[in-house]
């Protein structure tokens, strides 16, 4: 199986601050990536995929990087309703493979 | 408006059955690629599997920790996608959520999820 591994595992940040989370595949999985936003007590809702495309209406406040390997979900600016915790997730092999979550929250 | 409603999740003791259902609507899904995920509580995400449209073979695939155990079927009729889960044990305590794979390899729709707890 393809693992993911995301870092950090959680992060505090402050409201405008600049916020990066990594995943990393242990086999190249091409731009086969999406990032999820879940909030407390909610489905998890698709950010990104294909690695680098927004979905139609997400803020773009958030950004996706990367192939292959490493990737990158970048939040430009802070904003309190970005807090929650942010999974990514591999669909090149199957089983289909989920990071292990990076919680974020406000300092 | 797309809908998933996923319902039967209940309190269950272990080697018991349950059959969970996911109710569609707002979209094709006679053609959709439909997957289940769940997630213990307060843990991450895990796949459990999905199943093809008729179109693309109604091919089945399954995660390791459940392939034998559960089963995934669709009534296209009735726009509906099940998950029998048979021979249950507490590592299988989790909130069941039902997913449209929007496009090939986009897990773009989830449905609220239903809470299936397993203990004695």
């Amino acid at each position: 199986d393809i693992q993911m591994t995301q870092s950090p595992s959680s992060l505090s940040a402050s409201i405008g601050d600049r916020v990066t989370i990594t995943c990393q595949a242990t086999h190249d999985i091409g731009k086969f990536l999406n990032w999820f936003q879940q909030k407390p007590g909610k489905a998890p809702n698709l950010l990104i995929y294909d690695a680098s495309t927004l979905k139609t209406g997400v803020s773009p406040r958030f950004t996706g990087s990367g192939s292959g390997t490493d990737f990158t979900l970048t939040i430009s600016s802070l904003q309190p309703e970005d807090i929650a915790t942010y999974y990514c997730q591999q669909l090149h092999d199957l089983p289909f493979t989920f990071g292990g979550g990076t919680g974020v929250d406000l300092k | 408006e797309v809908q998933l409603a996923e319902s039967g999740g209940d309190l269950i003791k272990p080697g018991e059955s349950l059959r969970l259902s996911c109710a569609a609507s707002g979209f094709s899904f006679r053609d959709a690629w439909m997957s289940w995920v769940r997630q213990a509580p307060g843990k991450g995400l895990e796949w459990v599997g999905r199943i093809k449209s008729k179109g693309g073979g109604e091919t089945r695939d399954y995660n390791t920790p459940v392939k034998g155990r559960f089963t995934i079927s669709r009534d296209d009729s009735t726009a509906t996608v099940y998950l029998q889960l048979n021979s249950l044990s507490a590592e299988d305590t989790a909130t069941y959520y039902c997913v449209w794979e929007t496009r090939v390899a986009v897990f773009g729709r989830w449905g609220r999820g239903t809470l299936v707890t397993v203990s004695s």
